[in-house]
C-alpha cells in the first residue's frame, strides 16, 4: 500500500511564483489535512477537508488555497510564493474522528 | 481556539525512563494522541487515549491523562537510542474534524 504520497518532495521557488503541492491517499479516507512544520513551532494546520468537494480553513490559511475535487487527492496551492512560506509541508489523512492519521513524507519548500 | 503546549527538549541516558509532558486548553478534547517523528520523515502514531480514560499502557509506553488539569504525559520505559526523535502530542476537538498538534519535544538519548 502506498498510503499517503506527496509530490514533489523538494522544490525551490522564486518569490511571486506559483505552485501546487499534491497529496494522494489510497485508503479511501474522508478527512485530509495540510500542515506546515517550522522549527520550534510544531505542525500548524493550513487547511483541511472532511470529504470530497469540501474544504475548511485551519490555523494559518493565508496565502494558500486548496481543492478536493476527488476523494483521494487534496491539492495545496500557493498563488504568489513568499519567503515566509519556506517550510516543510505535510499532508495527512484519516478515516474519521478518532482514527489514526497517516502522514506523507513531507515536501520541503524553499522560497528565495 | 485550541492550544497544545510541550517543552522543547528532553535528554536522558539509555536505559532510563523518559517522561514527555503536554498541556492542552480545549476541555472538550475527545481523543489525545502521541506521534513520533524521526529525522527527515513524516509522523507516525505511537498511541492514543480517549478522554474518558486515565491511563493506557502499550509495551514500553504509558500514557497518563489528567483531564482536570488538561495534562497528558508519555512515559517511555527503558529508553533506547532508537527512541531519539521528536514527539508530538495532538488532540481532536469536540467537532472531531481538526487535529491540533503541540510544538514537539525533541528527545535525545545518550548511550
Amino acid at each position: 500500500n502506498a498510503g499517503v504520497t506527496q509530490t514533489p518532495k523538494f522544490r525551490v521557488l522564486k518569490t511571486g511564483q506559483s505552485m501546487t503541492l499534491l497529496c494522494a491517499q489510497d485508503m479511501n479516507h474522508e478527512y485530509m489535512y495540510w500542515y506546515r512544520q517550522d522549527p520550534g513551532m510544531g505542525l500548524r494546520l493550513i487547511h483541511y477537508s472532511v470529504g470530497e468537494g469540501t474544504t475548511a480553513k485551519g490555523e494559518v490559511p493565508d496565502g494558500y488555497n486548496v481543492s478536493r475535487l476527488k476523494k483521494q487527492n487534496f491539492l495545496l496551492g500557493l498563488e504568489s510564493a513568499a519567503p515566509s512560506q519556506t517550510s516543510v509541508y505535510f499532508c495527512a489523512s484519516r478515516w474519521t474522528v478518532g482514527t489514526e492519521a497517516f502522514f506523507g513524507q513531507g515536501t520541503r519548500l524553499t522560497v528565495v | 481556539g485550541e492550544d497544545v503546549e510541550q517543552s522543547l527538549f528532553l535528554s536522558v541516558r539509555e536505559g532510563d525512563s523518559s517522561v514527555i509532558n503536554c498541556t492542552y486548553t480545549d476541555s472538550s478534547s475527545t481523543y489525545l494522541y502521541w506521534y513520533k517523528q524521526e529525522p527527515g520523515a513524516g509522523l507516525q502514531l505511537l498511541t492514543y487515549i480517549f478522554s474518558n480514560m486515565d491511563m493506557k499502557q502499550d509495551q514500553r509506553l504509558t500514557v497518563l491523562l489528567n483531564k482536570k488539569d488538561k495534562h497528558l504525559s508519555l512515559r517511555i520505559a527503558d529508553t533506547q537510542t532508537g527512541d531519539s526523535a521528536i514527539y508530538f502530542c495532538a488532540e481532536t476537538n469536540n467537532a472531531g474534524n481538526m487535529l491540533t498538534f503541540g510544538g514537539g519535544t525533541r528527545l535525545m538519548v545518550k548511550p
